[in-house]
């Protein structure tokens, strides 16, 4: 039984160009959630995503974040013009339904931003 | 004030020890409470999951939720060296649709 798949699990990317994670959900699991781990902080809830519908980025930046989850294939995690601030590291979550509050967890992606 | 606070220790307790992890939180609306293990580079492992007060156990593992006092507790009984991780408590208002609400995690250590 597959687990949250997350790649890649290290990114280093200089200021400016752009990062883009990955996640595939758990067999069977069609609700997927991004969260960012800041160094010494909490785990911070970023977007909410099901097939071809964000539900929830309330807790998205306003700029240079985008998600997506399409028909097909796996969520991407977009960060346009990466800078310092970006470095952390970037999990992803999924549940297999509206009902379900039980989120099983990638082992994220690092990015480093130098 | 935070919306939830715990304690980021460490705690270093002697293997063997009955270990106490709480949370405390201000929103009301929090129904379904969630206890993580986080291994250092890590992601978040499922530990326990309760809705509403009360206790759950699960083989050495108690998770206890009091709604009135918006506090939550997580008992490890008998605790061996591979439980040393950061225990990060989260929670959510439910109905399937909400990104969950973390503490910043303690870390424990247990000593062989």
């Amino acid at each position: 039984n597959a687990g949250v798949m997350q790649n890649p699990r290290h990114l280093v990317r200089r200021r400016g160009q752009e990062a883009r994670l990955r996640c595939s959900p758990m067999k069977g699991h069609s609700h997927v959630y991004w969260y960012r781990q800041l160094p010494e902080e909490g785990l911070k809830f970023m977007v909410y995503l099901q097939k071809e519908n964000i539900i929830d980025e309330s807790g998205m930046p306003k700029e240079r974040f985008s998600a997506e989850f399409p028909k097909e294939g796996p969520s991407i995690l977009r960060i346009q013009q990466v800078v310092r601030g970006d470095s952390a590291a970037y999990f992803c979550a999924s549940s297999p339904n509206l009902l379900s509050d039980e989120q099983y967890f990638g082992p994220g992606t690092r990015l480093t931003v130098t | 004030q935070k919306e939830v606070e715990q304690d980021p220790g460490p705690l270093s307790v002697p293997e063997g020890a009955i270990v106490s992890l709480n949370c405390t939180y201000s929103n009301s609306a929090f129904q379904y409470f969630m206890w993580y293990r986080q291994y250092s580079r890590k992601g978040p492992e499922l530990l326990m999951y309760t809705y509403s007060s009360g206790n759950k156990e699960d083989g050495r593992f108690t998770a206890q939720v009091d709604k009135s006092s918006k506090y939550i507790s997580l008992f490890i009984r008998d605790s061996q060296p591979s439980d040393s991780a950061t225990y990060l408590c989260a929670m959510s208002a439910g109905g399937g649709a909400d990104g969950l609400t973390f503490g910043k995690g303690t870390h424990l250590i247990i000593q062989p």
